[in-house]
């Protein structure tokens, strides 16, 4: 497994602004993954970031409201441009170690953002 | 495509119970199944996958889940229901095919154990 931390844990955010989360993983890891959970809902995959190129987006998402950076194999960002109260939503972060395909997907604790 | 469906929105049970959660999945392929915990203010916690083999696969905090291919089924199960299993179960399909390190999850219930 991998343990994987998120930064912040919760925030609260003004309409118009942006916010950045950092993801962090114990180790090198192949594929890192950002979900979105908005309030009672399931989660729905925003974008692979990919090691030193740009990440791929799931349809509904675009690179000018949800860039990423994938610096290295261990830390990635996800920011949430010009917010507005629709992107309230738990942001997780999750990855897969190794590269085989029966292998496990981690998640982090999730970054709580609340947008007034 | 693959997809999964959780029937049911929430489940009530009686601590001591069993209680069963119940995920259907439609894939192309053969299916790679997850089952994941979200407690109230966490991500979300790996229980157990099923990739092959015996179709009953043991987990965390003593649930396990049944494969059930003609059904294609794989209901989390537990013999006896504890107050602190209360949270949220996710079931996942991860994709078997070309794009294999997609995973799809379904709609997420709500466990309720009352004491």
């Amino acid at each position: 497994s991998a343990v994987i931390s998120q930064k912040p844990s919760r925030d609260i955010c003004q309409r118009g602004t942006s916010l950045t989360i950092q993801c962090q993983v114990d180790s090198q890891v192949t594929m890192m993954f950002w979900y979105r959970q908005q309030p009672g809902q399931s989660l729905t995959l925003i974008a692979t970031a990919n090691q030193g190129s740009e990440a791929t987006y799931e349809s509904g998402f675009v690179i000018d409201k949800f860039p990423i950076s994938r610096p290295n194999l261990t830390f990635s960002t996800l920011t949430v441009s010009n917010m507005s109260p629709e992107d309230s939503s738990i942001y997780l972060c999750s990855v897969v170690p190794e590269a085989g395909r029966t292998d496990t997907q981690y998640f982090g604790p999730g970054t709580r953002l609340t947008v007034l | 495509a693959q997809s999964v469906a959780q029937p049911e929105d929430q489940v009530n049970v009686a601590e001591g119970n069993p209680l069963t959660v119940k995920c259907t999945y439609s894939v192309s392929g053969n299916p790679y199944l997850f089952w994941y915990v979200q407690y109230p203010n966490r991500g979300l916690q790996f229980l157990l996958k099923y990739i092959t083999g015996d179709n009953l696969v043991k987990g965390s905090y003593g649930f396990e889940a049944e494969f059930n291919k003609s059904q294609t089924s794989f209901h989390l199960k537990k013999p006896s229901a504890l107050v602190s299993d209360s949270a949220l179960y996710f079931c996942a399909v991860r994709d078997g095919g070309y794009n294999f390190n997609k995973f799809y999850f379904g709609s997420g219930t709500k466990l309720n154990v009352k004491p």
